[in-house]
């Protein structure tokens, strides 16, 4: 089975632009999680979602950010408008929620490098 | 709330030395699961072993083992006769069984020199 999928793997962009960023969970998972990471706060938690609804939105660090999950394979997280401070590894992941077998675990896409200037 | 800390922010060792990487933890749960993940210099993060709180056996995988002791809160990871290719960024987190919550490490950046 494909693990969890990540697009673009590189985007450079300009202050001010909109940046979209994809991601496609392992088929069955039904929580998918956005993570953001940084060298001065390492990996933080962004949202979540369980069966495409969003559990847990309090990571998201202002209004600029913005996800969504349509349907049980794909997810967004958009910024509009994005800042330099925006520059950052985000990961997305996802869990089956079996509780007690090996599936209870997050797996982590390759991530997406944002580079804004 | 939930912690964890990863005291070791650098490890040089040299190749074939065995080196630990310590993990404390702080919850108030009495279930829970603990993780290793390992990230290479390409980035990606890897899933290396889940660990639940109510099984305290050590585990052994190749070079790899953990070490969890609830008495001390830790979850330690050693690597044996470590290689070049362990040199990665190890973190260690923790998460709630019944909830979502999952907290990182500040994580271990490992190098293996040859």
């Amino acid at each position: 089975d494909a693990g969890v999928i990540q697009s673009p793997r590189h985007e450079v962009t300009e202050m001010g632009q909109e940046v979209t960023l994809r991601c496609k969970p392992i088929s069955g998972h039904d929580y998918l999680f956005w993570y953001r990471q940084t060298m001065m706060r390492g990996l933080e938690l962004l949202i979540y979602f369980n069966n495409n609804v969003p559990i847990d939105d309090s990571g998201m660090p202002e209004d600029r950010f913005s996800a969504k999950m349509p349907n049980a394979s794909f997810s967004t997280l958009k910024i509009q408008p994005s800042e330099p401070r925006d520059s950052a590894v985000y990961f997305c992941a996802s869990r089956s929620r079996v509780s007690g077998t090996s599936t209870d675990t997050q797996y982590f896409g390759p991530g997406t490098r944002l580079t804004v200037l | 709330a939930q912690k964890v800390t990863q005291a070791q922010t650098e490890i040089s060792v040299v190749e074939k030395e065995d080196v630990t990487l310590d993990c404390v933890y702080e919850t108030r749960d009495t279930t829970y699961y603990l993780f290793w993940y390992k990230q290479p210099p390409s980035g990606e993060l890897v899933f290396l072993i889940r660990r639940n709180s109510f099984d305290e056996q050590n585990e052994i995988s190749g070079r790899y083992s953990w070490n969890f002791q609830k008495s001390t809160s830790s979850f330690n990871f050693t690597i044996t006769a470590s290689q070049v290719v362990d040199s990665a960024v190890y973190f260690c987190a923790l998460s709630e069984v019944y909830g979502q919550n999952f907290v990182f490490g500040p994580g271990t950046r490992l190098s293996v020199l040859p």
